[in-house]
């Protein structure tokens, strides 16, 4: 099973918006609707952010949003503030029983 | 709340096995599978099986195939994660995290236990 595609970096200023795209297959991605995405600061473990597509789990803040069309499945975080510089990283679930993680996206507030 | 805490960082030689343990608390043990994700020195995140806590039984990511072992005790709620014939490439940090009802997404995450394999 080969790794979501993201992009490696993603930037914006305080305030804007900016999306963060992760690509699969008809097997993950496209197949499902069970894609998550995740936070994670330097050194720190992940945190849920999105789970099953566009479902926001409680305490995470309504500037995060999701949602997926096709093979691809997008994040988007609104209002940028200084406090979501992190990485990003898409997950799905895939045919077989198995589980799949995107390469990651750095977002930088600039 | 549910906590999951991990055993203490390990270095080991090529070659060697190493056990990662995982305790679980906050729940009912029994009714929430288990994932095993990893991450290298600067790299993303790689998922490396899933245990089932009722009856043991596990499945893995083809590249860990033959190498991994996951079990889990239920006596003192622990899941464990071992992997042998270890390399400098399998230097990582290895993250135990709980699956949902629907086995979907991950949530919670222990904190992380980093395995250095050097000779």
């Amino acid at each position: 099973q080969s790794a979501l595609t993201q992009p490696a970096s993603v930037s914006g200023s305080p305030g804007q918006s900016i999306t963060i795209s992760c690509t699969g297959t008809s097997s993950d991605v496209g197949g499902y609707t069970y894609v998550s995405w995740y936070q994670q600061y330097p050194g720190k473990a992940p945190k849920l952010m999105i789970y099953d597509v566009s479902e926001r789990p409680p305490g995470v803040s309504y500037r995060f949003s999701a949602s997926k069309s096709g093979n691809t499945a997008s994040l988007t975080i609104s209002g940028l503030q200084a406090e979501d510089e992190a990485d990003y990283y898409c997950s799905s679930y895939a045919i077989t029983n198995t589980y799949v993680f995107g390469t990651g996206t750095k977002v930088t507030v600039l | 709340q549910v906590q999951l805490v991990q055993s203490g960082p390990e270095v080991q030689k090529p070659g060697a096995s190493v056990k990662v343990s995982c305790e679980a608390s906050g729940y009912m043990f029994t009714n929430y599978y288990m994932h095993w994700v990893r991450q290298a020195p600067g790299q993303g995140l790689e998922w490396m099986g899933i245990i089932n806590p009722s009856d043991g039984s596990a499945a893995h990511a083809q590249n860990f195939q033959g190498r991994v072992t996951m079990t889990r005790d239920t006596s003192t709620s622990t899941f464990y994660m071992e992997l042998s014939s270890l390399s400098p490439e399998d230097t990582a940090v290895y993250y135990c995290a709980r699956a949902n009802r629907m086995r979907t997404w991950f949530d919670p995450w222990g904190q992380g236990t980093l395995v250095t394999v050097s000779s």
